[in-house]
C-alpha cells in the first residue's frame, strides 16, 4: 500500500553490515530528500538520517544513507543488538503534496 | 530542545470524533520555519501521514487524501499547541497516533497515543 517500497525484513549477526532499500518515484525520492527513522515499539520514532545522507548529532556513524535516482538506502555497519528495530524511509511527494513513508523494515540481529 | 507532549483519550466509539492535542515546548506553533504534523501507525498501514498545519504570514493546512473529508488540524497559539480531530471514526482508524515537527524533515516526535475505536 505504501508508495515507498521497503523489504519487510532484514537480518544480520553482530558486527555485520545490513542494507535496507527504499524505492520510490520521480515525484518523491527522485525530487526530494529522503529521511530514515528508527522505531522501537512503544516509543517515538527517532530520526537517523536526513537530506539523504546527513546524521543528526548523537546518531552513531555506523548509520549511513545514500540516494540514487528514485531509490535510497540505509546501511548499518557493525550491527549491534540494540539496532533491532523497525526502520522507515520517508520523503515528500510533490504530486500528492504530502509526506510518504515506506512500509518499514524489521531488522533482526541474529 | 524541542518536546512534544500528546494528550487525549485512548478509546473512541465508532462514528464519533477522535480528538488529540500536542503541546509544544522549545519552539512555537507559529514558527515560520516549522510545520506541525499528525501521523498514525497501524499494523495494516504502517506509518501514514495525516496532515499538517504551519504559519507563513498566514495559516496553512494540508491533509492526506485518505482522510481529507474527515480531518481537521488546528493551531492554538495561546497554548502553543495543535490538535487533531478525525470525524466519523471506524475500527480502521485504530492506530498509534503521533504528532511531529518538520523543518524540511521530521525531527521531533511526540510520545504517541494508542487509540482504539470500539464500542
Amino acid at each position: 500500500q505504501s508508495v515507498l517500497t521497503q523489504p519487510p525484513s532484514a537480518s544480520g549477526t553482530p558486527g555485520q553490515r545490513v542494507t535496507i532499500s527504499c524505492s520510490g518515484g520521480t515525484s518523491n525520492i527522485g525530487k526530494n530528500a529522503v529521511t530514515w527513522h528508527q522505531h522501537l515499539p512503544g516509543t517515538a520514532p527517532k530520526l537517523l538520517i536526513y537530506n539523504n545522507n546527513e546524521r543528526p548529532s548523537g546518531v552513531p556513524d555506523r548509520f549511513s544513507g545514500s540516494r540514487s535516482g528514485t531509490s535510497a538506502s540505509l546501511a548499518i555497519s557493525g550491527l549491534q543488538s540494540e539496532d533491532e528495530a523497525d526502520y522507515y524511509c520517508a520523503a515528500w511527494d510533490a504530486s500528492l503534496n504530502g509526506w510518504l513513508f515506506g512500509g518499514g523494515t524489521k531488522v533482526t540481529v541474529l | 530542545q524541542v518536546q512534544l507532549r500528546q494528550s487525549g483519550p485512548g478509546l473512541v466509539k465508532p462514528s464519533q470524533t477522535l480528538s488529540l492535542t500536542c503541546a509544544i515546548s522549545g519552539d512555537s506553533v507559529s514558527s515560520i520555519s516549522a510545520a506541525w504534523n499528525w501521523i498514525r501507525q497501524s499494523p495494516s498501514r504502517g506509518l501514514e501521514w495525516l496532515g499538517r498545519t504551519y504559519y507563513r504570514s498566514k495559516w496553512y493546512n494540508e491533509y492526506a487524501l485518505s482522510v481529507r473529508s474527515r480531518i481537521t488540524i488546528n493551531p492554538d497559539t495561546s497554548r502553543n499547541q495543535f490538535s487533531l480531530q478525525l470525524n466519523s471514526v471506524t475500527p480502521e482508524d485504530t492506530a498509534a497516533y503521533y504528532c511531529a515537527r518538520t523543518v524540511g524533515h521530521f525531527d521531533y516526535w511526540g510520545q504517541g497515543t494508542r487509540v482504539t475505536v470500539s464500542s
